[in-house]
């Protein structure tokens, strides 16, 4: 299957600091991809739509402020969390779908990234 | 917009055969059914998908009925290692039109 490479795997930083995460597909080329926020126990919760070449589609209730998207070729997507706060501790995890335009799309995950903010 | 109903847990044991119902009362004619598995601190990995009757890979077997309003998942003799959360998503994928929730899952323990 398709494989979706995201860095770093952790991060631990300073509050009121940035951070980035890369989010790639190795194999396939991706139009779109996804990035969600998982809590501990909890189910993963749409933050973002990454379109290629056009502006990032948020779901409610998401600062596009506070958290950049950037989908600048058709292989990598990137998430800014911007001054991260410690409320912002949290995993995140990246997605892409294949691209043969049918019914039977498929979803590809990143391994995610574990946020700590100090 | 099709949302999906799982048990919150199951619990089986090792060698078992294990079947995770989805209900997805409002499937849309367009939709397909795919389940994904986590593990603790990974993403997802996608295990099988299906639009209609029985589906079957090297790791499990999809049982969908005619009327698609819900679907079992088949791991046949688990082991320790099958201990994950499994999701059910029906949808076109398409996110931002609320086509792709994730549900709570259903957290699956495998005991020796």
């Amino acid at each position: 299957g398709a494989v979706v490479s995201q860095h770093p795997s952790w991060v631990i930083c300073k509050s009121g600091t940035s951070v980035k995460i890369e989010c790639r597909s190795l194999d396939f080329q991706a139009t779109t991809m996804f990035w969600y926020r998982q809590f501990p126990k909890q189910s993963l919760m749409l933050m973002a739509t990454s379109n290629e070449g056009s502006k990032a589609t948020y779901e409610q209730g998401v600062e596009k402020d506070k958290f950049l998207i950037n989908h600048a070729s058709l292989t990598l997507s990137t998430l800014t969390v911007t001054s991260a706060h410690p409320e912002d501790s949290s995993f995140y995890i990246c997605s892409a779908r294949d691209n043969l335009g049918q019914g039977n799309e498929k979803l590809f995950f990143g391994s995610g990234t574990q946020l700590s903010v100090l | 917009l099709a949302k999906t109903t799982q048990p919150i847990s199951m619990d089986s044991y090792e060698g078992q055969e294990v079947n995770i119902t989805c209900s997805h009362n409002n499937i849309a004619t367009n939709d397909y059914i795919t389940w994904y598995q986590q593990f603790p601190s990974q993403g997802p990995r996608f295990i099988i998908q299906g639009y209609k009757t029985k589906v079957t890979n090297e790791v499990a077997s999809l049982f969908i009925p005619a009327d698609r309003k819900s679907s079992t998942l088949s791991l046949p003799r688990v082991s320790l290692s099958d201990t994950a959360v499994y999701y059910c998503l029906v949808g076109d994928i398409v996110g931002s039109q609320g086509n792709l929730i994730f549900g709570k899952g259903t957290k699956l323990s495998v005991k020796p």
